[in-house]
């Protein structure tokens, strides 16, 4: 099955940085999406990319995606306490999302 | 309020005593799903509906079960648990098959701890 891959799988940075996660994954897709998670709970969607798109805004968030080098990149900007959290990829084929490992972000105050 | 209920929300058992996580959701989905996390592994996905009566294996199937005998209901059954099932459960949600672009809606998570 198709599995997204973050990269780097811990971050932690400093209130008012951008952090840049990267997914990398092996088959073809139809499109790409970013979840966040809060503490073991529930995964929020944040934002999907087309396989035909190549980037994407959403508020402070900034999604590239490559299908030549299968890879897709979050940027979010100006970051907050609040965005402390794990965000995974998942990728779509076949009516089924594959996950990655998750990338647990760490913002400090 | 649009929403995926799990019940429970944290789940203590003993081997091999059959138990059942329920999965509601409000929004008339058409499809659903349940997944597992583990620390380093991530989220697998364990059983997938895309309809009433239609339900189809993940990757992780082996020791489950699933039924969807009605659009809103999506229980996981354990007919008999054992240690390398204790995991953090999800079941989530979409309003339509996902290669039609969309997202998926989570449950809060049931914490299953089988002894």
């Amino acid at each position: 099955s198709q599995q997204g891959e973050e990269d780097p799988q811990a971050l932690s940075i400093q209130e008012g940085e951008n952090a840049t996660m990267n997914c990398s994954y092996k088959t073809s897709i139809n499109n790409l999406q970013w979840y966040r998670q809060n503490s073991g709970r529930g995964l929020v969607h944040l934002i999907l990319i087309r396989s035909n798109e190549r980037e994407k805004h959403s508020g402070r968030l900034r999604v590239t995606l490559d299908t030549s080098k299968k890879s897709s990149s979050l940027l979010i900007t100006a970051s907050r306490a609040a965005d402390t959290a794990s965000y995974f990829c998942a990728t779509e084929g076949n009516n089924r999302l594959a996950f990655g490992k998750g990338n647990q972000v760490v913002v400090i105050p | 309020e649009a929403q995926v209920t799990q019940n429970p929300r944290y789940l203590i058992t003993v081997t091999g005593k059959k138990l059942t996580v329920t999965c509601s959701q409000n929004m008339n989905h058409e499809y659903m799903s349940w997944y597992r996390q583990d620390p380093g592994l991530g989220l697998r996905q364990i059983y997938y509906s895309m309809n009433v009566e239609v339900t189809d294996k993940g990757d992780v199937p082996e020791g489950y079960k699933v039924s969807r005998k009605e659009k809103r209901n999506f229980p996981l059954i354990l007919e008999s648990p054992s240690p390398n099932q204790t995991s953090l459960y999800f079941c989530a949600s979409s309003p339509g098959t996902l290669t039609t672009n969309e997202k998926l809606f989570f449950g809060s998570g049931t914490q299953l701890s089988v002894l």
